[in-house]
């Protein structure tokens, strides 16, 4: 049983459609984070949920929208996508806020043309 | 605001030598400290971590590393690379009360 999926894996579309990317956990942990790793491989936090509640939400543009409608589940929706959102994009999850160990996704790698 | 730095974006050893990645460290207390590893087209693995108990800590795949205060490092080694070791590294820290905060990682390719 994979810990943390996301899906889909890859995600290939044109600049100013709609998209989403869902992430699941069945670890039982509380809190769910969103990653993007960068062309560089850069890692940002984007956004956390702690049993669906919003708690870290960086600066991020208001087109990137995430939605948690339990905790075991935290997707990730994009409108009016644009170049600049190519990357690849990493759900994790931790028992609580204040837990060390992340799980980390195997990663969502998003491609805007 | 607490913050990692990995000196070195590419390390490159051989087959059975010194593996040393650097990562220092700025932060007004104690912080919690991580190396993950990434392997290509694949999620963060978590290799070690720090928590305010013993300075020297070991993880997974032989790998250790060593906070010291007073240099504010957190370096990695491992004493014998091996081929399965190339991957991405990167040094975390833990702000609190929230996320986890990245340093730019860095590359470790081994030679045979």
């Amino acid at each position: 049983d994979t810990a943390v999926s996301q899906t889909p894996k890859y995600l290939v579309t044109q600049m100013g459609n709609d998209k989403s990317i869902k992430c699941e956990q069945n670890l039982g942990h509380d809190t769910m984070y969103w990653y993007k790793q960068d062309s560089k491989k850069f890692l940002k936090i984007m956004f956390s949920y702690n049993n669906k509640e919003l708690i870290i939400n960086e600066t991020v543009p208001n087109r990137f929208s995430p939605k948690s409608p339990d905790k075991a589940h935290l997707n990730l929706h994009i409108n009016s996508l644009e170049l600049g959102d190519s990357a690849v994009y990493f759900c994790a999850s931790s028992q609580d806020r204040q837990s060390y160990g992340y799980t980390f996704g195997s990663g969502t790698r998003l491609t805007v043309v | 605001a607490q913050s990692v730095t990995q000196l070195g974006s590419h390390v490159s050893v051989s087959e059975g030598a010194l593996v040393l990645l650097r990562c220092n460290y700025s932060s007004s207390v104690p912080p919690y400290l991580f190396w993950y590893v990434q392997y290509p087209n694949q999620g963060l693995q978590l290799l070690l971590k720090y928590t305010s108990a013993a300075t020297l800590v070991k993880g997974i795949n032989g790998f250790e590393a060593e906070f010291k205060k007073s240099e504010t490092s957190f370096h990695l080694t491992k004493p014998s690379a091996h081929m399965s070791d190339a991957a991405e590294y990167f040094c975390a820290v833990r702000r609190a009360g929230t996320a986890l905060i990245f340093g730019k990682g860095t590359t470790l390719s081994v030679s045979s």
